[in-house]
């Protein structure tokens, strides 16, 4: 199975900082990776497909990109309603494995 | 809009059966993958198993591997995970998930999950 290893584990950061997410897959999967935003109690939401594709209706201070196997989302400037939990996941070959997750808190 | 609507959770003893099941609506389900993904009470996201439009092609997480089934009827637009063998690490939120496939697959638009509590 393709092992997704995603870092930091937990965040601090303040409004309007920049945010890096990291996500690293055991072997090459292409671009098939997403990124998926869950706040607590509620389910998960897409945010980027692809890679670098952002999914409709989701602000474009979110971004994705790839470098080889290192996958990176980037929140540009943290509004309020970001503070939550962000998973990757990649979606080459099945089982659809995701990372354990960053959770981003206020500093 | 899309909506999908898990229902069939609920408190199993060890070793026993559920049936999960998951109503699609505002899509043509027909043309859509669905899969299965759980999450245990503050852990992370697992991916259990998928379904592809038409049925022809199931697939599973190690994990639950000939204990689960991932079925669908296109006709009634719903999804079903038959789950046997139940042990106390399946113990999780079920969340059913669209699949538009393509190139890429991705899961855009999930349900409100339900809750599987396996006792000992």
């Amino acid at each position: 199975d393709i092992q997704m290893t995603q870092s930091p584990s937990s965040l601090s950061a303040s409004v309007g900082d920049r945010v890096t997410i990291t996500c690293r897959a055991s072997q090459s999967i292409g671009s098939y990776l997403n990124w998926y935003q869950q706040k607590a109690g509620k389910a998960p939401k897409l945010l980027i497909y692809a890679a670098s594709s952002l999914q409709s209706g989701v602000p474009s201070r979110f971004s994705g990109s790839a470098s080889g196997t290192d996958f990176t989302l980037t929140i540009s400037s943290l509004q309020p309603e970001d503070f939550a939990s962000y998973y990757c996941q990649q979606s080459y070959i099945t089982p659809f494995t995701f990372g354990q997750g960053t959770k981003l808190e206020i500093k | 809009q899309v909506q999908l609507v898990e229902s069939g959770g609920g408190v199993v003893q060890r070793g026993g059966s559920l049936r999960l099941s998951c109503a699609a609506s505002g899509f043509t389900f027909k043309s859509y993958g669905i899969h299965w993904v759980r999450q245990a009470p503050g852990k992370g996201l697992d991916w259990v198993a998928v379904i592809w439009y038409d049925g022809s092609n199931k697939f599973y997480a190690d994990s639950v591997k000939g204990r689960f089934a991932i079925s669908r009827d296109n006709s009634e637009n719903t999804v079903y995970l038959q789950m046997n063998s139940l042990r106390a690490e399946d113990t999780a939120v079920y969340y059913c998930a669209r699949d538009p496939g393509g190139i890429t697959s991705s899961l855009d638009h999930w349900g409100q999950g339900t809750l599987v509590t396996v006792s000992s």
